[in-house]
């Protein structure tokens, strides 16, 4: 059956440093989301994209993120100087269109942790 | 904005018997659609069910089925005949039909079945 994946599973930095969080989303989905998860916290929207666009962001997904497609198979997540309190778990979905009844697929996740 | 609560941090319940996971949403929108999803340890979140406001009937998939109260803005889960493979964190989940495809979660549950 085919998965959302996500690596690394665990990717530890330093504060300051850029990361780039991967996911290769089902192959025939065409709507993409990040959600994160800091420790004893809620899961939260990040951000939606869908055409090789943003088609919404939350409040937290400020000027440090930023999100590509860069070939026909990856769905990428930066964050350009990360702070202590960027430390979560980003976990990716995917969808096969972005009408509300339509199933979210999620990844395993990639815990970040920010020294 | 829409806001979805869980009460019951951790729940447990012993193999075989009816367990009953709570969520209350709060919203002013009419047309929306209620999830509860699934992640079993260090497994991906996986689609348990899904209820569509604008219907009445409960949704049921198999051993698991929902309690919908639109007006009291309930949405509480039930597991029959629990197995030991039910243990996992369970969410619950919310999203407007129109507009944005991001899922608001709640807290989660964390069940455990015992042998």
């Amino acid at each position: 059956e085919p998965e959302v994946t996500q690596t690394p599973s665990h990717q530890v930095t330093q504060m300051g440093q850029e990361v780039i969080l991967r996911c290769v989303p089902i192959s025939n989905h065409l709507y993409f989301y990040w959600y994160r998860q800091i420790l004893g916290q809620k899961v939260e929207f990040l951000v939606s994209f869908y055409n090789n666009e943003i088609s919404e962001k939350s409040e937290i997904f400020d000027d440090q993120f930023s999100v590509e497609r860069p070939d026909g198979s990856n769905f990428t997540l930066k964050i350009r100087s990360t702070k202590l309190e960027d430390s979560a778990m980003y976990f990716c979905a995917s969808s096969v269109w972005g009408a509300s009844d339509n199933e979210q697929f999620f990844g395993p996740g990639t815990r970040l942790t920010v020294l | 904005a829409q806001t979805v609560t869980q009460s019951q941090p951790e729940m447990s319940v012993q193999e075989a018997e009816t367990v009953t996971l709570s969520c209350t949403y709060d919203t002013s929108e009419n047309n929306y659609y209620l999830f509860w999803y699934k992640q079993p340890p260090s497994r991906q979140m996986i689609l348990v069910i899904r209820q569509e406001a604008y219907k009445q009937q409960n949704a049921t998939e198999n051993r698991f089925s929902v309690n919908f109260q639109k007006a009291a803005k309930s949405f509480s889960l039930k597991i029959s005949d629990s197995q030991l493979g039910d243990t996992a964190m369970y969410f619950c989940a919310f999203m407007k039909r129109q507009g944005a495809q991001k899922l608001v979660f709640g807290q989660g549950t964390r069940l455990t079945i015992n042998p």
